[in-house]
């Protein structure tokens, strides 16, 4: 069974551009998670989608955007990128809502503002 | 809201020996609580969770945490760590019920030494 699949891996973007990141979930997992993992921070909750619908959202600014599609895949939008956006963004699903299950992570799309 | 603090940053451990990694959370109710770990250039991986019952809790590569409400902590564990254990790990706490984000620490870097 396929895990969570990030696209793409890599990409360089310079500064004010606009960068879309997709994510696909685990077959029959409904909710997706976006973390933003920066350099010595840990890992930060973004945007959290179940069903649809936006469920919870982490303290980021509203460039920061996203959607679930009805096959339950997820997008990530950043606009005016800016070079403190420079992370790894790691996408997760789990089944229904969160509270205990597990949620398995994807390997990151790792993002570079220059 | 509730938080997690992790505040080792970076442990080193020479292989076979015993190892613990400290996380505490903060939450007036009741929580559900995770270690993840993640290896180089790779995502996040479940080791194990407490959600309820017995405190101690066993999960994969012979790492345990054990619950302790009093303290607000869940620290892992492992007797006899291998080099392969070098990774780093993030302790996660979630509250129980509803659509709760699951909030992660900064991270421990476990370095084990050959």
């Amino acid at each position: 069974e396929a895990g969570v699949t990030q696209s793409p891996t890599h990409l360089i973007k310079t500064r004010g551009q606009q960068v879309t990141l997709r994510c696909s979930p685990i077959s029959g997992h409904t909710s997706v998670y976006w973390y933003q993992q920066a350099l010595g921070l840990g890992l930060q909750f973004l945007l959290w989608y179940d069903e649809g619908e936006e469920r919870n959202r982490g303290n980021f600014p509203p460039r920061f955007s996203g959607r679930q599609f009805p096959n339950y895949s997820s997008e990530l939008n950043v606009n005016a990128l800016e070079l403190e956006d420079s992370a790894l963004y790691l996408c997760a699903s789990s089944l229904e809502k969160v509270s205990g299950n597990t949620i398995y992570f994807g390997e990151g799309s790792w993002l570079t503002v220059v | 809201a509730q938080s997690v603090t992790q505040l080792d940053s970076q442990v080193p451990v020479f292989e076979e020996a015993p190892v613990e990694l400290r996380c505490n959370y903060s939450s007036s109710v009741s929580v559900y609580l995770f270690w993840y770990v993640q290896y180089p250039n790779q995502g996040l991986q479940l080791l194990l969770k407490y959600l309820s019952g017995s405190t101690l809790v066993k999960g994969i590569n012979g790492f345990e945490a054990e619950f302790n409400k009093s303290q607000t902590s869940f620290h892992l564990r492992k007797p006899s760590v291998h080099i392969s254990d070098t990774a780093e790990y993030f302790c996660a706490v979630t509250l129980s019920g509803g659509y709760q984000k699951v909030t992660f620490g900064t991270g421990t870097k476990l370095q084990v030494i050959p």
